[in-house]
């Protein structure tokens, strides 16, 4: 089956900095990734995602970046602000599949 | 749109009840919903997935009889945990991908967090 490796498992940054968080996937079967944002006490929010047919795909301060040869993603967040402060999750699935294989999440505090 | 509601949000239950959790597709029709649980800190681990009119598939591990799941409309899945134990207590999370989709994104709910005690 999939495996999804998320690192770092926490990440600090300064306001106005870029936070990136990497993962890597196991299944070269694999060719949706999408990646979710989770906030206390609330479910996942689909924040950006891309499949295997791009490498990159870009929404204002997000952007998610795709090596299938390599299988790792990465999500890039520029100009974090307060808000962004929340835990990330990258995930893996084979469209059809209706399996979604989650990362172990990133706990990104950004520092006002 | 793609809104999915999950009812109640929180509950606490004393050992051996029963607990009923609602996952609702508020503005689209859903042919499969997910249910997954979260422990604190952790990643979310799917528990099975259901389709609607038909039984459930579980995932390795988790007890179909304790964990029932009706998906009996397009818009309405339950989870029940039948005769909760103190290690039951988690957070649970459902969602759902649109019936005639090809995308196959799944859009979860807020959660539910069970306590027993």
């Amino acid at each position: 089956g999939e495996n999804v490796e998320q690192h770092p498992s926490t990440l600090s940054v300064q306001e106005g900095d870029s936070a990136v968080i990497k993962c890597t996937y196991s299944d070269s079967a694999s060719n949706y990734f999408p990646w979710y944002k989770q906030e206390l006490g609330k479910g996942p929010q689909l924040i950006i995602d891309i499949r295997s047919n791009v490498g990159e795909k870009k929404d204002q301060r997000i952007a998610v970046t795709l090596n299938k040869t390599a299988k790792h993603f990465s999500l890039h967040i520029t100009e974090t602000q307060p808000e962004d402060s929340a835990v990330y999750f990258c995930a893996a699935d084979q469209t059809g599949a209706n399996n979604l294989f989650f990362g172990t999440g990133t706990r990104l505090t950004v520092i006002p | 749109g793609a809104v999915v509601s999950q009812h109640p949000s929180w509950v606490i239950c004393k050992s051996g009840t029963s607990v009923k959790i609602e996952c609702r597709s508020l503005d689209f029709q859903a042919t499969t919903m997910f249910w997954y649980r979260q422990f604190p800190k952790q990643s979310l681990m799917l528990m099975a997935t259901s389709n609607e009119g038909s039984k459930a598939t579980y995932e390795q591990g988790v007890e179909k009889d304790k964990f029932l799941i009706n998906h009996a409309s397009l818009t309405l899945s339950t989870l029940t945990v039948t005769s909760a134990h103190p290690e039951d207590s988690s957070f649970y999370i459902c969602s759902a991908t649109r019936t005639g989709r090809k995308d196959y994104e799944q859009y979860f709910g807020p959660g539910t967090r069970l306590t027993v005690t």
